[in-house]
């Protein structure tokens, strides 16, 4: 059973509009969560990331909203760029081992 | 540049074979992990280590042994390989505290035929 979910596999938006990248999570002990960026042939890197007591964090181009009464996140990107193009994993940590569990990710194409 | 080295980057076994993927970083990180990314499935946790001369398992360790060797190595082993762990492995390290500072090797891409 999943506890980090993607449920979408793709997203295409056109350059210069607003991406944003959804996640839900199950496990009410996760207490920080991160969005990882991926591109082909490399290892994910992190991008944001937000703690359990806040509702949003934003960094540049990047905002991530918590809503941990329905248990979901989001990644909103703007204006999106073609170097934006990626999977985006979202993740999630609980516990004192704090090690990361991930969603599925979505594929973000942005279109010039 | 500092970071997370994984060797190899490629390889192809057959059913049966053993290997061993290695893993260096150089960041003095004290946590290691050892994670495998298959399509629609994201990244899965196959053995962590806190610490050196500490090794826990992850979620699908099935199939996998591995060793810190010292703070900055981290192997993992297939001892009889499987087509079923054909898929993607990254090695993974961070420092004390929040997992923001996961650093990840490149990848090894494992076909087991």
């Amino acid at each position: 059973d999943q506890q980090v979910k993607q449920n979408s596999p793709s997203l295409s938006v056109q350059e210069g509009r607003i991406s944003i990248l959804n996640c839900d999570y199950t496990n009410s002990m996760f207490d920080y969560f991160l969005w990882y960026k991926k591109y082909p042939a490399e290892g994910p890197t992190f991008l944001i990331s937000i703690s359990s007591i806040k509702d949003k964090n934003e960094d540049g181009r990047f905002t991530v909203f918590l809503n941990k009464s329905a248990k979901h996140l989001s990644l909103h990107i703007v204006p999106s760029q073609p170097g934006d193009s990626a999977v985006y994993f979202c993740a999630a940590i609980s516990g004192s081992a704090r090690q990361l569990t991930f969603g599925s990710g979505t594929q973000l194409t942005v279109l010039p | 540049n500092a970071g997370v080295t994984q060797t190899p980057k490629f390889q192809v076994l057959k059913t049966g074979q053993s290997m061993t993927l290695q893993c260096a970083q150089d960041m003095n990180h004290n946590s290691m992990y050892w994670y495998r990314q298959d399509p629609g499935m994201g990244l899965r946790l196959i053995y962590y280590s806190a610490s050196e001369g500490t090794t826990d398992k992850g979620e699908v360790p099935n199939g996998y042994n591995v060793s810190r060797l010292n703070k900055r190595e981290f192997s993992l082993r297939l001892e009889s390989a499987a087509p079923s762990q054909t898929s993607v492995y990254f090695c993974a390290s961070s420092p004390p505290g929040q997992g923001g500072g996961y650093t990840f090797g490149s990848g090894t891409r494992l076909t087991v035929v």
